[in-house]
């Protein structure tokens, strides 16, 4: 079955940076556009950016594109999220989500990773 | 951008009841691109519909979808325990795709 599992909890000072990961498994991993999504507390969902593990193609929301690095390894069937310069608003729950190459929802999400920036 | 607006921010409903959800788009949605999913506290966000109306593989036939160009309803028949949860919505025609900011439905 397809699963999407991903990195744990982190804690992190301002101005450092954050990598995340997001395993995936049971469907073929170069076919399926990866998204990554946030949701900062009592704020609604977040897009950031998606990858096309196939082609290594990446684009990223404005909002981070200084910042913001979406990559994969194809041998491990995993997408990784780097992020830097993290302030206290880049608080929240980061989530990975496959696209459906037809319609293009969300069809499989991974868990999340709570991410805090705190001094 | 195009926002969207979920109503009721909380619904209270007893197992059983019928639970009616609004999703409305600041703009015309394309091709009805638009999609519903459950969240459940520490879990991943569950697809229910896509296309607007469309069940995902698995989800049971008392959720259901409708609507169409910028009004957008999800509806459960009968709440079983399991349902009680956030939902929200999603479009998915142009980027930046958005998302609702939810709707609770809790236990009356």
């Amino acid at each position: 079955q397809v699963q999407l599992v991903q990195s744990g909890a982190e804690v992190k000072k301002p101005g450092a940076s954050l990598t995340l990961s997001c395993e995936t498994s049971g469907y073929t991993f170069t076919s399926y556009t990866i998204h990554w999504v946030r949701q900062a507390p009592g704020q609604r969902l977040e897009w950031m950016g998606w990858i096309q593990p196939g082609r290594d193609l990446t684009k990223y929301s404005q909002k981070f594109q200084d910042r913001i690095t979406i990559t994969r390894d194809t041998s491990a069937g995993t997408v990784y999220l780097d992020l830097g310069s993290l302030t206290s608003e880049d608080t929240a729950v980061y989530y990975c989500a496959r696209d459906d190459f037809i319609h293009h929802h969300f069809d499989y999400w991974g868990q999340g990773a709570l991410v805090t920036v705190s001094s | 951008e195009i926002v969207l607006t979920q109503s009721p921010a909380t619904l209270s409903l007893s197992p059983g009841e019928r639970a009616t959800l609004s999703c409305r788009a600041s703009q015309s949605v394309t091709n009805n691109y638009l999609a519903w999913y459950q969240h459940k506290p520490g879990q991943a966000p569950r697809l229910l519909i896509y296309g607007a109306s469309s069940r995902a593989t698995g989800i049971p036939d008392r959720f259901s979808g409708s609507g169409s160009g910028t009004d957008f309803t999800l509806t459960i028949t009968r709440l079983e325990p399991e349902d009680f949860a956030v939902y929200f919505c999603q479009r998915y025609d142009t980027p930046p795709r958005t998302f609702g900011q939810g709707t609770k439905v809790e236990i009356k």
